[in-house]
């Protein structure tokens, strides 16, 4: 089955400790991204990559940190800098200028 | 500058129909997405416009878009309390790949 999957579905994190979130896509799509969700918030993007060894900054790229060696692949470090990693993270895929599929999530808590 | 505001709440009765609105402030939206998220989950393309288009038709799904006003409106006819859920809008900005969020409007469907 073509999909975009996230993984793990929970995760807690140390305070101090850095994480990284994974996402994969089997669906040839150049495009990914990374979203935070809080609560009482829309999504805002962390990063997007357009190609593979490429990626930009989004509106809140502090703390975070991407790389996409793979186009299948965009991993996500949540780094001991990001002061408030508690949230539910979002990845998503797309074609150039087409809707985007997105993973089912990743909640990180710190503990 | 680009920015999607969405009201944050909206109640229905089931059986009526609901009308969440959006509205955008880049006028160079190429594409106008409706997204919806269950709890939990990560978000459902539900539909989408063109940005040339004044309206969209999906079984109960209708879409208006206002170019002038930048407003963008999703209504569903004969809501279900399965439509309960974070309905999110989003538009795809010219030549770019990038989506900005809306807050997301959370539906809630009572009997």
């Amino acid at each position: 089955d073509g999909g975009i999957t996230q993984s793990p579905k929970y995760l807690f994190r140390k305070e101090g400790q850095n994480v990284t979130l994974s996402c994969e896509q089997n669906l040839n799509h150049d495009a990914m991204y990374w979203y935070r969700q809080d609560p009482g918030q829309g999504l805002r993007l962390i990063y997007y990559s357009q190609i593979v060894n490429d990626f930009q900054k989004g509106d809140i790229a502090e703390g975070y940190s991407v790389s996409r060696e793979k186009k299948e692949s965009f991993p996500l470090t949540v780094t001991s800098a990001q002061k408030n990693p508690t949230a539910f993270y979002l990845c998503a895929s797309s074609m150039s200028g087409s809707e985007a599929f997105f993973g089912q999530g990743t909640r990180l808590t710190v503990v | 500058g680009e920015d999607v505001e969405q009201s944050l709440f909206l109640s229905v009765r089931e059986g009526d129909s609901s009308v969440i609105n959006c509205t955008y402030t880049d006028s160079s939206s190429t594409y106008l997405y409706w997204y919806k998220q269950e709890p939990g989950a990560g978000l459902q393309l539900l539909t989408y416009i063109f940005s040339n288009m004044d309206m969209k038709q999906d079984q109960r799904l209708t879409v208006l878009l206002n170019k002038k006003d930048k407003h963008l409106s999703l209504r569903i006819a004969d809501t279900q309390t399965g439509d309960s859920a974070i309905y999110f809008c989003a538009e795809s900005l010219n030549n770019t790949d990038k989506l900005i969020f809306g807050t997301g409007t959370r539906l809630q469907v009572f009997p």
